[in-house]
């Protein structure tokens, strides 16, 4: 079964609103990486967190890995028309290396 | 650097035909996965291989499979091919499978079956 669970599926703003993806695993995570995919694109690393309760910003984006490993968020502030995509997170698991566990993903609208 | 390289990047087939998609991974890496992405199910990962082996394999059935190469390329094989394998199907490489290092993907191969 889905291993990472993600959610909200779909979210629609208004450009200047925030946006906030979120996900969980059913297991402890050895890192969690979150990608984007542009529209008939291909998904594009954004990020890598690894540990316990690690928090990353970049610019308007904001990442963060939950103390116990097994939940993790993104945080876009002030969204704009170029944030448009789908944002997936991956989990990695120790006992399976090479493997990224990916959540369905969240597909964002901004509205200008 | 290259980045990964798909081919064909679009391909049509009909039902009962078989396919094989390549991937030429970033120089170097020596870990290749493969994903099935469709709108409603997101990236459903299909198998990795590391030097030439089958490290990792996701739950699909035996008709997909996969291989790589001493270079490190890849190609991944579907037989007798349904309706329900038209798909994006996206390569991702790695230096070593994932783990502390992000996956680079390819623009993938677009695949209708009809």
């Amino acid at each position: 079964g889905q291993q990472v669970m993600q959610i909200p599926q779909y979210q629609h703003v208004q450009e200047g609103e925030d946006f906030t993806t979120y996900c969980n695993s059913s297991t402890t995570l050895s890192n969690i990486q979150w990608y984007k995919q542009r529209p008939g694109g291909h998904p594009v690393f954004l990020i890598q967190l690894v540990k316990s309760g690690e928090v990353k910003k970049q610019k308007r984006l904001t990442f963060q890995f939950g103390e116990a490993k097994k939940n993790s968020s993104l945080h876009i502030t002030a969204t704009q028309t170029t944030d448009v995509g789908t944002y997936f997170c991956a989990g990695t698991r120790g006992s399976t290396l090479g493997r990224l566990y990916f959540g369905r993903g969240t597909q964002l609208t901004v509205w200008p | 650097k290259a980045g990964v390289t798909q081919t064909p990047r679009y391909l049509i087939k009909t039902r009962g035909q078989q396919v094989t998609l390549s991937c030429s991974p970033i120089s170097g890496h020596r870990s290749v996965s493969w994903y099935q992405q469709t709108p409603g199910q997101g990236l459903q990962f299909l198998f990795e291989y590391f030097s030439e082996t089958q490290r990792n394999k996701g739950n699909f059935p035996g008709r997909f499979s996969g291989r790589q190469f001493s270079n490190s390329r890849s190609e991944m094989n579907v037989s007798t091919l349904e309706l329900g394998d038209s798909a994006l199907y996206l390569c991702a490489s790695s230096p070593q499978g994932a783990l502390n290092t992000e996956a680079f993907f390819g623009q993938g191969t677009r695949l209708t079956v009809v």
